[in-house]
């Protein structure tokens, strides 16, 4: 079975430039998540989807940060304009809708210089 | 206060030790209860779900204290390949399906 898929890999930018990071979840994967983990950290939620509907982004930072999720399956997270602190890995998880385990993906890592 | 606290570690023990260590959570009303594992530079990894009556699988023995509102693991005979990071991950409530990470506790085991 396929994995989680993001793109890309590793990212360099400069401050104040804009970013997106695209993620194919598991197929029939109802659930899909978007973690930020900095260097030391333990991963931060940042928005969780259900099919294509928002079911928590209280921790998004909606002036610079954004991501949608077209038709339930892939979702792109964009952060503009990004900040030095916004330098970490950006997780992307799935889950089938009534199940515990999530998949993560192998992750973008993210430097903003 | 932090939803998930985590002892930070790091935990540096021989070949055959048993290690432990422990995870609390703010939220009373929390559900469900995981142990992931990262390695390093990796994406987590579900290693074991924790149950009220506590559960073994294989050298893994992983306890939940709801009354204390925390969660242990528990290595013993340690490998060279248990060096990783484990994150304690909390479900929150009933139906959102919410999951909270806390830090990582370290595990670096040595020859």
């Amino acid at each position: 079975e396929a994995g989680v898929a993001q793109s890309p890999r590793y990212k360099i930018i400069e401050k104040r430039q804009s970013v997106a990071f695209w993620c194919n979840p598991i197929s029939g994967h109802a659930t899909l998540y978007w973690y930020q983990q900095i260097l030391g950290q333990g991963p931060k939620l940042l928005i969780q989807f259900q099919n294509n509907g928002v079911v928590d982004d209280s921790q998004l930072p909606k002036d610079r940060f954004s991501a949608e999720r077209l038709k339930g399956v892939d979702s792109t997270l964009k952060i503009q304009p990004a900040k030095l602190e916004d330098s970490a890995v950006y997780l992307c998880a799935s889950r089938p809708l009534r199940a515990l385990e999530a998949f993560f993906g192998q992750g973008t890592r993210l430097t903003v210089v | 206060r932090k939803e998930v606290e985590q002892d930070p570690g790091p935990f540096n023990v021989p070949e055959g030790a048993t290690v432990a260590f422990n995870c609390t959570y703010s939220n009373s009303a929390s559900q469900s209860f995981f142990w992931y594992r990262q390695d390093c530079r990796k994406e987590p990894k579900l290693l074991m779900s924790v149950y009220s009556s506590g559960n073994e699988d294989g050298r893994f023995t992983a306890q939940l204290n709801r009354a204390s509102q925390y969660i242990s693991l528990l290595i013993r005979d340690s490998k060279l390949s248990d060096s990783a990071t484990y994150l304690c991950v909390v479900k929150d409530s009933l139906g959102d399906y919410k999951l909270s990470f806390g830090a990582g506790t370290t595990v670096t085991v040595r020859a």
